[in-house]
């Protein structure tokens, strides 16, 4: 099992520039969350989703939309980046019935 | 909206020593978690509580969670370099996770 797997790993953009940043599990949990964490803080909920099909906002949505059409597959798109969206970002997936999420590396994001 | 407050924030201590961190939440917790975070990665969970009053063990690692289920503690044993990272308390509960800010631990050699 590769786990959950994020790319890229490190993403330059400049101002107003949209991009996808994917992230894909192998483990076929029906949770999976997208947090950003920024520096000395803990992570924020952006969305999350808890089926194919089924995604809902998190504490921090505005600026990126999320879409879940197979179980596998979770991306997190960003639609005019922005300064604020400066960050690292992780993918997250939990089986039902399960507490333990299960963290991607992280893809660490600067906007210009 | 569900505050989780760590405490403290940054705590830099002696190899060999003790320690404790507390977690903190403005409401009951769902479940709790306690993570760990080193640098240039995600967190990796190290114990789930669900129980007020619950006392976990993990090696030197003790985890309580208090009675009314509001607040959590991590005491760490005779602490090692290798305990050195970012400790995370998290409230799951359905699809959704709230994290606190954390505790950056550093245990010197």
């Amino acid at each position: 099992n590769a786990g959950v797997t994020q790319t890229p790993k490190f993403q330059v953009l400049k101002t107003g520039q949209s991009m996808t940043l994917q992230c894909a599990q192998d483990m076929n949990h029906e949770y999976m969350s997208w947090y950003r964490q920024d520096p000395g803080m803990g992570l924020r909920l952006i969305h999350y989703s808890v089926g194919a099909g089924i995604t809902d906002q998190g504490e921090v949505p505005n600026g990126y939309n999320v879409s879940r059409s197979t179980t596998e597959d979770f991306p997190l798109r960003l639609l005019s980046a922005a300064p604020s969206q400066t960050s690292v970002y992780f993918c997250a997936s939990r089986a039902t019935g399960r507490w333990e999420q299960y963290f991607g590396p992280g893809t660490r994001l600067t906007v210009t | 909206t569900q505050l989780l407050e760590q405490s403290p924030q940054f705590l830099s201590i002696q190899e060999g020593e003790n320690l404790t961190v507390y977690c903190n939440s403005s409401s009951v917790f769902s479940s709790l978690q306690w993570y760990r975070q080193e640098p240039g990665e995600g967190p990796v969970l190290l114990v789930t509580v669900v129980t007020g009053g619950e006392v976990k063990k993990l090696k030197r690692l003790t985890f309580q969670f208090g009675d009314a289920r509001k607040d959590s503690s991590l005491h760490i044993t005779a602490a090692q370099p290798g305990d050195t990272g970012l400790y995370l308390c998290a409230d799951t509960n359905a699809g959704k996770s709230t994290f606190g800010d954390g505790t950056t631990l550093t245990v010197k050699p």
